[in-house]
């Protein structure tokens, strides 16, 4: 099982770009690479997903390097509203025959600061 | 809005009793999964449903059980109630299988055992 590595918490503070990295060595090959983002007594919602170098979308940026052993989700001009626990998730395609549960780790506690 | 249902919000119980959660998943949506938030145990992941089928099964206690209807809906079972089941339960579904799709969450019932 492919058990993924995060700081627990984190502080910055407002308008700076903030970094978190999630270590995964035992990723498997057909293993993506995918952040979810959870505020208090919500359902963790989907940021960012890829397999390798760099994806961008409209909210963070994903950076995975040549050999995946770890990823790193950054945050461009954090505000306020961006203090959350992040998570970091490592999964298989079951046509690979695998049976590989959807295991969230502890995440990191980001909290940006006035 | 994540397009997943779940009832109720709140559920407030006493021990020894028993509770259905219900959730409904995104149209289109094939696979459920069931997950367990306590404040100090993070996401738990209970168990995975595929277009009927369980597909995967985590930390789920025996006093536990679930199932996914034909029309895709799935509820969760909970018996025997402890003080220690208080928590929030988050359903997610998603559209295959695959643990690298994209999983879109409820936003959760609260459950209070007194």
């Amino acid at each position: 099982l492919a058990k993924t590595t995060q700081p627990i918490s984190m502080d910055s503070y407002e308008g700076q770009e903030v970094n978190i990295t999630c270590s995964h060595n035992n990723i498997a090959t057909n293993d993506y690479i995918t952040w979810y983002q959870q505020f208090p007594s919500q359902g963790p919602r989907f940021i960012i997903q890829g397999y390798k170098t760099k994806v961008t979308n409209e909210v963070a940026s994903l950076f995975i390097p040549a050999d995946r052993k770890s990823s790193t989700l950054s945050l461009p001009r954090v505000s306020l509203s961006d203090t959350a626990v992040y998570y970091c998730l490592v999964g298989v395609d079951w046509t690979s025959g695998s049976a590989r549960q959807l295991t969230f780790g502890s995440g990191t506690q980001l909290t940006v600061l006035p | 809005d994540s397009g997943v249902t779940q009832t109720p919000k709140h559920l407030i119980t006493a021990t020894g009793q028993r509770v259905t959660l219900r959730c409904s998943p995104r149209s289109g949506d094939l696979s459920v999964y069931w997950y367990q938030q306590s404040l100090d145990q993070g996401l738990q992941f209970l168990i995975q449903y595929y277009n009927g089928e369980e597909r995967a099964k985590g930390n789920i206690l025996e006093r536990f059980s679930a199932q996914q209807f034909p029309d895709l809906h799935s509820e969760l079972n909970l018996s025997s109630l402890e003080l220690g089941d208080s928590a929030l339960y988050f359903c997610a579904s998603s559209v295959s299988s695959s643990t690298n799709e994209k999983l879109f969450f409820g936003s959760g019932t609260q459950l209070s055992v007194l």
